[in-house]
């Protein structure tokens, strides 16, 4: 089993940052398979990016990700206020499907 | 715009079985590519991925819980479920459905639903 492990665990940051979120596999995630979910609470999580890079259908170009192997980044240019919220990491190349332990956004 | 909602009961008491329905609206649960997924979150941890199932009834599930889980699809209304037996205290969780793409992601979520193991 893929073990996805997201840092950092709390990221304090103020709207109009930028922000930058990892996700390290203990094992090579093929073919980049992997995707990006962001939370709020009472929410359903939401796709972001699937294919390590490929941005989901009306998600905003601020959302990007990026990586390969068993690095990878997910980066929001500028922070709006609607931004701030729990993330994961999801990785698909082998089963079982894991996920990482999230990484909260929270305003400074 | 495809929608998932969960129902079912929020306690369920050590050694009984969990029954969950996820119903689906804006889509088919026969439509191509797609399987149906449960995923749950228990309290303060991350996310774990139960198992998924297609309208054609091929499925791939958590080994950690597959002796124990069955997910089914019921055509006629459009919804899947999920059985987990022999639950204990660690199986409390909020329980969310998803569609999961053939390619490998999960999109859209129904919300998640609280179901606690007690006495």
């Amino acid at each position: 089993e893929i073990v996805l492990t997201q840092s950092p665990g709390t990221l304090s940051l103020s709207p109009g940052e930028r922000a930058t979120l990892s996700c390290r596999a203990s094992q090579r995630v093929s073919s980049s398979n992997l995707a990006w979910y962001q939370q709020k609470p009472g929410q359903a999580p939401r796709l972001l990016i699937y294919g390590a890079s490929s941005r989901a259908t009306g998600i905003p170009d601020r959302f990007s990700g990026s990586g390969s192997g068993t690095d990878f980044t997910l980066t929001i240019s500028r922070l709006e206020p609607e931004d701030f919220a729990v993330y994961y990491c999801q990785q698909y190349g082998s089963s079982p499907y894991t996920f990482g332990q999230g990484t909260k956004l929270e305003i400074k | 715009q495809v929608q998932l909602q969960e129902s079912g009961p929020g306690l369920v008491k050590p050694s009984e079985t969990l029954s969950l329905t996820c119903i689906v609206s804006g889509d088919s649960v026969t439509s191509g590519n797609y399987y149906w997924s449960w995923i749950r979150q228990p309290p303060g941890k991350g996310l774990e991925w139960i198992g998924h199932v297609s309208y054609t009834g091929r499925s791939n599930y958590n080994p950690s819980l597959k002796a124990r889980v069955t997910i089914s699809v019921d055509t006629s209304k459009n919804q899947f479920s999920l059985k987990l037996i022999s639950v204990t205290a660690v199986d409390t969780a909020v329980y969310l459905c998803a569609r999961f793409d053939s390619s490998g992601w999960f999109d859209p979520w129904g919300q998640g639903t609280l179901v606690a193991v007690s006495s």
